[in-house]
């Protein structure tokens, strides 16, 4: 079945950019439908959605985070990657990536639903001062 | 931005049932899902479009949405129920998470 699972530094320093890959397995990032997400969680917090992305390059990026926001695709490898640039202690946390499938779509104010319906395990990222 | 908010705790007994709230501005117009996530693991989805389970979840989970307020309902809660859970929505094409509720199983 599809698996995801991120890679990348687990120690960043603050100011600098962190870069996570999500490697997916057992399906292709090429399907039509889907997107493919990066979220975060900071220790003992909840979910923050941090954007996403469709293979044929569409993104869509948290407006709290999308000045310092770059996610991108590899079809050929079959991953999406997430840039955040200058990075603080806030940005410590878990990093998951996700597969976003349609859930429905509302005529009323053309808005698409998604819903995460496999997630990697997580990466956690700490940023050092 | 538009909010969710959820209440931080619930607590059950075994063979109980737990109702976890997520309320929002017209969400009853919206889609929500909701996302069990067990200490150190990932995410896992148990409700989407508001009231329907993905293979592989038990029937004991259900949902609703409606108004301001949708709801996720835990019958005959078991022991390995417990876990933290988060509604979420889209608005504007920005997905929205509550901030989640923790359900104590005592």
């Amino acid at each position: 079945q599809l698996q995801l699972q991120e890679s990348g530094p687990g120690l960043v320093k603050s100011s600098e950019t962190l870069s996570l890959t999500c490697t997916v397995s057992g399906g292709s990032i090429t399907s039509y439908t889907n997107y493919w997400g990066w979220f975060r969680q900071p220790p003992g917090k909840g979910l923050e959605w941090i954007g996403s992305v469709h293979y044929g390059g569409s993104t869509y990026y948290n407006p709290s985070l999308t000045s310092r926001v770059i996610i991108s695709v590899d079809t050929s490898k079959n991953q999406f990657s997430l840039r955040l640039s200058s990075v603080t202690a806030a940005d410590a946390a878990v990093y998951y990536c996700a597969r976003l499938v349609v859930d429905g779509f509302a005529l009323s104010t053309w808005v698409v639903y998604y819903n995460m319906d496999v997630w990697g395990k997580g990466t956690t990222v700490t940023v050092s001062s | 931005s538009y909010e969710l908010t959820q209440p931080p705790s619930v607590s059950v007994s075994p063979g109980q049932t737990a109702n976890i709230t997520c309320s929002g501005g017209k969400l009853g117009d919206k889609y929500v899902c909701w996302y069990q996530q067990k200490a150190g693991q990932s995410p896992t989805l148990v409700i989407y479009h508001n009231g329907n389970r993905p293979s592989g979840i038990p029937e004991r989970f259900s949902g609703s949405n409606s108004g301001n307020t949708a709801t996720l309902t835990i019958s005959e809660t078991q022991p390995m129920d417990e876990a933290d859970y988060f509604c979420q929505t889209w608005d504007s094409s920005i997905a929205v998470f509550g901030g989640g509720t923790k359900v104590t199983v005592l």
